[in-house]
């Protein structure tokens, strides 16, 4: 089955700088990959995903790319907030269908300080 | 939309005793996931249905662990016996086959087994 790596556990940015975190998947059939923010004692949250057919998506200060023949995918997130600190988790789902499975990684715990 | 309801939001149980969680999916949801999270293993996938039926359980730790999904609108997971090792927050997630990969978490259930 799918297993998803992700990289780094932990990661701690000034406010302003640049933040990326890596993903990699085993299963060359997955095609669909969401990105999820959790607040600390919140539910997990989409902020963006990519599909197969896609390299590159952007949403204002965030933007997943996607490299299919290396197996993985990263989340840029841009002129960093303290807002943005949360856990961020990448997935990856081989669904030909919606609503089908995901298979998290671990999470990478982001904190930005002012 | 109230969004995907669970209760209890807090469960403090004994090991031995049985416990039963509670999930309402957001209304024309055909998929439900039942997820469990952990600081040690992160977010695992239990169990999913469709259509209110079970598609893939590999996820269920071991048999003490059961869930059902006796309508559209209903689902429960339950553990008997409990035991310390079960602690933590589990989620439910639904999403529809017609429009999105996207998966709306609930707001999960903390649970202690003392």
């Amino acid at each position: 089955g799918e297993n998803v790596e992700q990289h780094p556990s932990t990661l701690s940015v000034q406010e302003g700088d640049s933040a990326v975190i890596k993903c990699t998947y085993s299963d060359s059939a997955s095609n669909y990959f969401p990105w999820y923010k959790q607040e600390l004692g919140k539910r997990p949250q989409l902020i963006i995903d990519i599909r197969s057919n896609v390299g590159e998506k952007k949403d204002q200060r965030i933007a997943v790319t996607l490299n299919k023949t290396a197996k993985h995918f990263s989340l840029h997130i841009t002129e960093t907030q303290p807002e943005d600190s949360a856990v961020y988790f990448c997935a990856a789902s081989s669904a030909n269908q919606a609503g089908t499975a995901l298979i998290f990684g671990k999470g990478t715990t982001l904190s930005v300080s002012s | 939309d109230a969004g995907v309801i669970q209760s209890p939001r807090h469960e403090v149980t004994e090991m031995g005793q049985e416990v039963t969680l509670r999930c309402k999916p957001i209304s024309g949801h055909d998929y439900l996931f039942w997820y469990r999270q952990t600081m040690m293993r992160g977010l695992e996938l239990l169990i999913y249905f469709n259509n209110n039926v079970p598609i893939d359980d590999s996820g269920m730790p071991e048999d003490r662990f059961s869930a059902k999904m006796p309508n559209a609108s209903f689902s429960t997971l339950k553990i008997q016996p409990s035991e310390p090792r079960d602690s933590a927050v589990y989620f439910c997630a639904s999403s529809t086959g017609a429009r999105s990969y996207e998966q709306y978490f609930g707001p999960g259930t903390r649970l202690t087994v003392t």
